[in-house]
Formats: structure tokens, sequence, C-alpha cells
């Protein structure tokens, strides 16, 4: 079946703009994760969205992340006034119940 | 103190060896337990779970867990080259998962 998918794969943007982030999750799959992952760097965990309960937002670094999932569908990530420290590849994951994550490819994003 | 903690590496492994890998975690409460390979440019791939104390064993892959040691490793027995990845364990706490760092293998020919 098809796995999670992220658009765009990759977005190269100037500092200050606004950049989008989509991920499309596995079909069935109640949770949402997204990650960010610098250069050589291990996984840090942005947010995560389980079925219709309140996000858990902790991991947001600014307030110029934010993020939103329309039921158990789609999730958009959106940085606000893109930094260079926000260059790095974002990744989405799904999971069913089982708590086995499911990654996308992933967007690498470049701020200029 | 990292609620996950691996050695980074590299762990250099012959061809044909068995390659060791190990992960501690801090949460006791913890009950599902991952482990995943991530080539260079890639993104996570799922490659063992496991849920319960023992062994578990798919194809050249066995996971271990000890619940009581708080500790649970990966074995990769006769390492091809194309085993060369980091390999991240990922333990569940606190309702998400908590990933290590990884641990960057090389299997040298």
């Amino acid at each position: 079946g098809a796995g999670v998918s992220q658009s765009p794969s990759n977005k190269v943007t100037e500092k200050g703009k606004d950049v989008e982030l989509r991920c499309d999750p596995i079909s069935g799959h109640t949770a949402l994760y997204w990650y960010r992952q610098r250069l050589g760097q291990g996984l840090e965990f942005l947010i995560y969205f389980q079925g219709n309960s309140a996000p858990d937002k902790s991991g947001l670094p600014s307030d110029r992340f934010s993020a939103e999932r329309t039921g158990e569908s789609v999730s958009t990530l959106t940085i606000q006034r893109t930094q260079q420290e926000d260059s790095a590849v974002y990744l989405c994951a799904s999971s069913s119940h089982f708590d086995e994550q499911y990654f996308g490819p992933g967007t690498r994003l470049t701020v200029t | 103190q990292k609620e996950v903690e691996q050695n980074s590496g590299p762990l250099s492994v012959p061809e044909g060896a068995i390659a060791s890998l190990n992960c501690t975690y801090s949460d006791r409460g913890s009950q599902s337990f991952f482990w995943y390979r991530q080539y260079s440019g890639k993104s996570p791939e799922l490659i063992m779970s496991i849920y319960s104390n023992g062994d578990k064993e798919d194809g050249r892959f066995t996971a271990q867990l000890n619940k009581a040691s708080q500790y649970v490793s990966l074995l990769i027995r006769d390492s091809q080259p194309s085993d060369s990845a980091t390999y991240l364990c990922a333990v569940n706490g606190w309702g998400k998962l908590q990933f290590g760092a990884g641990t960057q293998v090389v299997v040298t020919p």
C-alpha cells in the first residue's frame, strides 16, 4: 500500500519568507508526527497529533512554527519568517495504535 | 541524562561478522521498542520492533530486550556492505517515541 508522502521534496526559500510543508499519512493511521533533522544530527521531535486529541506541541522550537491536521488526514507544518537555522530535513511519520512509526521521504528545506 | 542512549560509533565491522548495537533507556515504564535504519540522505526505515523480554529474530536481525536492565540491543549477523547505515533505537515513553542519536555502522569488505 501507499506509504507516507511529503511535499515538496526540496524547498529553497529566502530568509524571512514563510514556508508550508505537507504530509499525507498512511491511510487509517491515527497518529502523525513531525520531526526535524539537521545535517549530521539526530531526530528532533516537533509536534504529535493523535486522533481528535489536542496536539502535543512540546517540541516546537519557537512560535514561528505551527502545524495543523484535519481529522486523520493531511497535515501541514508552517514556518513563518524563516531563518537560516531552520535549514534541515523535515520528516513526517504516521502510526497506528501499535506505535510503529513509518516515515515519509522528508522535505529538505534550505533557507538562503 | 538523555532518555535513550546509544554509542555514536562509528562501529566498524568486517563483512560476514556480527554487528552488535546497544541502547539504554531511562523510562522504566516503556513498553515498546524499535530499531530503525537510516541510510545517508534517506529517511529512517523501521527494521525491528520488540515488546517483551527476550530475543526476536527476523532474517539476519535479532533484537534483544531486557526491561529489568533497561537495555535493548540489535544484532546483525553476516554483515554486508549494504548494512552500512546509522541505526536508531526508539523507545515509547510519555506517549511518544524517544529516539536515540543513532549508531553509525560501517561494514568493510
